[in-house]
């Protein structure tokens, strides 16, 4: 079944900029969808098709995906933005998939 | 506004059954299909499986953890999905979620709150 690899955890102070990947193989020929989930609360989907927003999203988040790693990308952290982070895609063999998750920690 | 609500969910026996209802409001339920996501406490996402609209014939797709145990129904006169989960295991134990698909395939646009369904003796 196909995998998709997270980190466990990401850390970066307020300000600055967060990366998340998500490896999985040839994952550039899929589109990647990101949610963000905060601690007692439900995922909102942050990103989708690889580099979409949905409404109300704002610009500092981004995505992109290419070769074996899709990336989530957050321009000038704060604190509000500590959670855990999920990528997800479809596989045709495989389903739907979840990555394990990265807990952004804002320093 | 579109909302999400999940019920139904509890304590349950291993080997028992469960059914699960997502009802839905402030969208136009038939033109959407829908995905149960569940998350052990303290674990990540996993997909359980998805619903197509009626016009595209209502099938089903499940994850292969609770394929042959697990179905998915849609009543499109109430607004409501259901998950009927039989021969429940201690590793299902887990929050539900229900979520609107939009943009893509599978993507989740809209998620309920979740319900908890506990399986132990």
């Amino acid at each position: 079944s196909y995998v998709l690899t997270q980190p466990a955890s990401v850390s970066v102070a307020p300000g600055q900029t967060a990366r998340i990947t998500c490896g999985g193989i040839n994952i550039g020929s899929k589109s990647v969808h990101w949610y963000q989930q905060k601690p007692g609360q439900a995922p909102v989907l942050v990103v989708y098709d690889d580099r979409d927003r949905p409404s109300g999203i704002p610009e500092r988040i981004s995505g992109s995906n290419s070769g074996n790693t899709a990336t989530l990308t957050i321009s000038r952290v704060e604190a509000g933005d500590e959670a855990d982070f999920y990528c997800q895609v479809w596989d045709n063999d495989s389903d739907v998939v979840f990555g394990g998750g990265t807990k952004l920690t804002v320093l | 506004e579109e909302q999400l609500v999940e019920s139904g969910g509890g304590l349950v026996q291993p080997g028992r059954s469960l059914r699960l209802a997502c009802t839905a409001s402030g969208f136009s339920f038939g033109d959407f299909g829908f995905n149960w996501v569940r998350q052990a406490p303290g674990r990540g996402l996993e997909w359980v499986g998805f619903i197509r609209t009626k016009s595209v014939g209502g099938t089903k797709e499940y994850a292969a953890s609770v394929r042959g145990r697990f179905t998915i129904s849609r009543d499109d006169s109430k607004n409501i999905v259901y998950l009927h989960m039989n021969s429940l295991q201690s590793r299902d134990t887990a929050v539900y979620y229900c979520t609107r698909e939009a943009y893509s395939n599978f993507v989740s646009e809209y998620w309920g709150r979740g319900t908890l369904v506990t399986v132990s003796s």
